[in-house]
Parts: structure tokens; sequence; C-alpha cells
């Protein structure tokens, strides 16, 4: 079957950098989107990797290794409206997105 | 910011209703898809389209159906809503092409008594 890991929760600091990994497993693979979600709102996009490397988006990045099946979403100074959920979804062959359950990011002061 | 609309935002109705959830882009985007997802877990794909009069079942369609006669109207009808149907379900729209990203609506939180 296909599947998206990714942690539940994770907190940090204000002013910090947190690293929030995904890994997968899916039936091929055409890119990997890291989204955010706030509460009660839509998800929108934020990265997207389709070969391995860093990509830098401001205060944002996200890593690929395709041969691991692992991608991170690094977020630097981080500030309190960055608390949200952060999801992982990766297009398998079919240019289907599979999506992970969310990491619940509480940014303290 | 993205051009798509979903209506209602908030629904509540009665077990054995039919509704439909409307949804609409401004983006002229070829695929359109809609979602289910519940607090804390991952969207599930209901049901998708490439372009009119196309349309695919996801993973949870079996008590739901949708039509595209028009490039920016994709809307979804529960023939007989259960209260196993509530939860939040998000359209998204996505341009042509294998790896674009999607957009999505604000989303309609359906509860069902």
């Amino acid at each position: 079957g296909q599947n998206i890991d990714q942690p539940t929760e994770m907190t940090a600091t204000e002013g910090a950098i947190v690293q929030i990994n995904c890994t997968y497993q899916t039936s091929g693979f055409n890119g990997l989107f890291w989204y955010q979600q706030h509460a009660g709102e839509a998800p929108t996009f934020l990265s997207y990797n389709v070969l391995d490397g860093l990509e830098e988006k401001g205060r944002f990045s996200s890593f690929l290794s395709r041969s691991k099946g692992y991608s991170y979403l690094l977020l630097k100074e981080l500030q309190m409206k960055d608390s949200a959920s952060y999801l992982c979804a990766v297009m398998d062959s079919n240019y289907q997105l599979i999506w992970g359950a969310g990491t619940k990011l509480i940014i303290k002061p | 910011e993205a051009d798509i609309y979903q209506t209602p935002r908030y629904l509540v109705i009665g077990t054995g209703k039919k509704i439909t959830l409307e949804c609409s882009q401004t983006m002229g985007h070829d695929k359109m898809y809609w979602y289910q997802q519940d607090p804390g877990m991952e969207l599930h794909l209901i049901h998708y389209s490439y372009g009119v009069n196309s349309t695919e079942k996801g993973d949870l369609s079996s008590e739901s159906t949708v039509s595209r006669i028009r490039t920016e109207h994709f809307p979804l009808t529960l023939e007989s809503a259960r209260p196993s149907h509530t939860s939040q379900y998000l359209c998204a729209s996505s341009p042509q092409g294998e790896s674009t990203e999607a957009f999505f609506g604000q989303g309609t939180r359906l509860t069902v008594v």
C-alpha cells in the first residue's frame, strides 16, 4: 500500500529553527509537495521537489532524497504565525496526490 | 490569492437529506478535486475531474456523485446524508500539467444530525 509518515506534533520556540520530516512509500514518484494549513482553513502551497536536493524559498526550505523516500521541511526564524499543520503529499505514478496526516507545529514565545 | 469558492461554508442537516456542496473556480483550471478531511487526519480523495464531462472516483466515492458540465463548476452531491458524513469537505483545482500545485477552497464544514 501507499504510505506517508510525518510526526503528529512538534513544538518549537519563536525565532528558532525546526525541521519536519516526511517519509514515503508510494507506487511511483512524480514529485513531493509541502502545504501549510492553519486551523479551520484551506491548505496553501509551500514547496515542490521532484529532484534530489534542497529548494530554498525565503525562511522555508525543502529537501528531497528519492533513494531514501525522505523529505524534510525546514523553517527558520520561526514566527508565531507559523503555528499550523504542515502537510506532506507525494504524487504517485498515476499523478494522484497521496497525503500525509500532517504535522501540527506549535510555536511558543 | 486563489480564486476558488465553496458554498456553503457551514451546513447542519438532518439524516436522510440530499445535499449539494458547490465549488467554483475562475482560474480556468482543467483539473478539479473533492477531498474529505477529519480534524488532524489526512485528506482523502472523493472524486476528481480532468475536464468537462470527465469525472473519476477516488477512495471515498461510493456515497456521493459529482458532475462537470462547465469548466468552472464541480458540485458534489450526497444523495442521503448520514452522521458518518460529518466532516470538512475541501474542493481544489490545478492547471493542466503533470506536477502542478493545487489551489484549495475554504472548505465546507458539514454536520449531519
